[in-house]
């Protein structure tokens, strides 16, 4: 199955806004509003971030957002701090070959 | 707080069966609103959802892996368990068991994750 794609890596200096986009298809991003982000750093589980597109989990800060258009799905962090420095994924909802869940490659996101 | 922990064998022979169980604490596995799910993370890659369960035994799984994989729960227990058979040296990564909402897709607990290395 093919995986949503992420940019490899994307990176912010402290205080700046960054986007990491996610795209698929009309079988996951585009069909559903079904778009997870998940912050994970080196050695550790992943966190989930965003769920539903645009819904935060409690005690996630509000620097993180989420958004779709069409088949792509954005996750957008403001106010970008060193503790940001990780790895980013995207996970979607498909009706693809009865595969239900799909993962993006990850975005490796350094703070400069 | 829920917690979920992952346990089993670290490292597995080629062509033979991984077997890892999660653990469940603070909460009860039997809640409807939930699937519980198994994921991995080849060292340096990104992740793969492997499959999911409901509490009543109804499974899920990534059609890729599908033929090698049986998730089972056990809600006496509040533990449910993977199985991967035929293992090659593709299947050495970090095993995650997490708790996922009704579409599967958002995980908001996870285990602490465990290396399984296929290796002879």
């Amino acid at each position: 199955q093919s995986a949503l794609t992420q940019p490899a890596s994307v990176s912010g200096s402290p205080g700046q806004s960054i986007t990491i986009s996610c795209t698929g298809t009309s079988s996951d991003v585009g069909g559903y509003n079904y778009v997870s982000w998940y912050q994970q750093h080196p050695g550790k589980a992943p966190k989930l971030m965003i769920y539903d597109v645009s819904n935060r989990p409690s005690g996630v800060s509000n620097r993180f957002s989420g958004s779709k258009s069409g088949n792509t799905a954005s996750l957008t962090i403001s106010g970008l701090q060193a503790e940001d420095e990780a790895d980013y994924y995207c996970s979607s909802y498909t009706s693809s070959s009865t595969l239900y869940v799909v993962f993006g490659g990850g975005t490796k996101l350094t703070v400069l | 707080q829920l917690q979920l922990q992952e346990s089993g064998p670290g490292l597995v022979k080629p062509s033979e069966t991984l077997s890892l169980t999660c653990t469940v604490s603070g909460g009860s596995i039997s809640s409807s609103s939930y699937y519980w799910g198994w994921i991995r993370q080849p060292p340096g890659k990104g992740l793969e959802w492997i499959g999911s369960i409901y509490y009543s035994g109804s499974t899920y799984y990534n059609p890729s892996l599908k033929s090698r994989v049986t998730i089972s729960v056990d809600t006496s227990k509040n533990q449910f368990s993977l199985k991967l058979s035929s293992v090659t040296a593709a299947d050495t990564a970090v095993y995650y068991c997490a708790r996922q909402g009704i579409t599967m897709v958002q995980a908001d607990y996870w285990g602490q994750g465990t290396l399984v290395t296929v290796s002879s």
